[in-house]
């Protein structure tokens, strides 16, 4: 199965500030299958990105994925406050599906 | 509007069986493969696997295979999961949630693409 490692494990930064997440395969996810969630503490998580670069459906223009291959980075342009949560990738290009151990970004 | 609906929290001991269910509303529910998802406290997501509401053909994690269950039942837009012989690292939230539909090159294809949420169900294993 296709292992996925995050990176940094934890980012700390202020409001407005840019945040840049991380995403590595242990091999190449097909078809460019990668998507990012976001999950708030008591909350299921939430779909972002998928296809490693498209915006689902209401999530705003400042998160942007990119990426392909191996390697795959969310962006996130200017925090603000309610973005402050956990990060997960995910594949689903290959079974069994997989996600990385997280990002959380945290307030400074 | 897409809902999934789960079931509410419940305490097990060790060796006894759990079965969730998933109540989904808002779309066609045979159109969408749905999937089980848990998360450990302060952990992360890990799939268990997922069931064809349209067939009840089921695909499982290797690791929880010979214990999970995924059932269905149509004339209620319910999808139920199933775990048995549990431990306490069963302990966790688990959710339900939509997998999605992609086209490639004209073919219809479904994808472990999780679009929508249940809000989760705690298993707290104990004795």
């Amino acid at each position: 199965e296709i292992v996925l490692t995050q990176s940094p494990g934890t980012l700390s930064l202020s409001p407005g500030e840019r945040a840049t997440l991380s995403c590595r395969a242990s091999q190449s996810v097909s078809s460019s299958y990668l998507a990012w969630y976001q999950q708030k503490p008591g909350q299921a998580p939430r779909l972002l990105i998928y296809g490693a670069s498209s915006r689902a459906t209401g999530i705003p223009d400042r998160f942007s994925g990119s990426g392909s291959g191996t390697d795959f980075t969310l962006t996130i342009s200017r925090l603000e406050p309610e973005d402050f949560a956990v990060y997960y990738c995910q594949q689903y290009g290959s079974s069994p599906t997989t996600f990385g151990p997280g990002t959380k970004v945290d307030i400074k | 509007q897409v809902q999934l609906v789960q079931s509410g929290a419940e305490v097990k001991k060790p060796g006894a069986s759990v079965k969730v269910s998933c109540k989904a509303s808002g779309y066609t529910f045979t159109g969408y493969y749905m999937h089980w998802v848990r998360q450990a406290p302060g952990q992360g997501l890990e799939w268990m696997g997922w069931i064809n509401p349209n067939s009840g053909g089921t695909n499982y994690a290797q690791k929880f295979q010979g214990r999970v269950t995924m059932t269905r039942d149509t004339s209620i837009s319910t999808a139920y999961m199933e775990l048995s012989r549990l431990r306490s690292d069963d302990t966790a939230v688990y959710y339900c949630a939509r997998g999605s539909i992609t086209m490639v090159r004209g073919v219809i294809i479904t994808v472990a693409l999780f679009d929508y949420w249940g809000q989760g169900t705690l298993v707290t294993v104990s004795s």
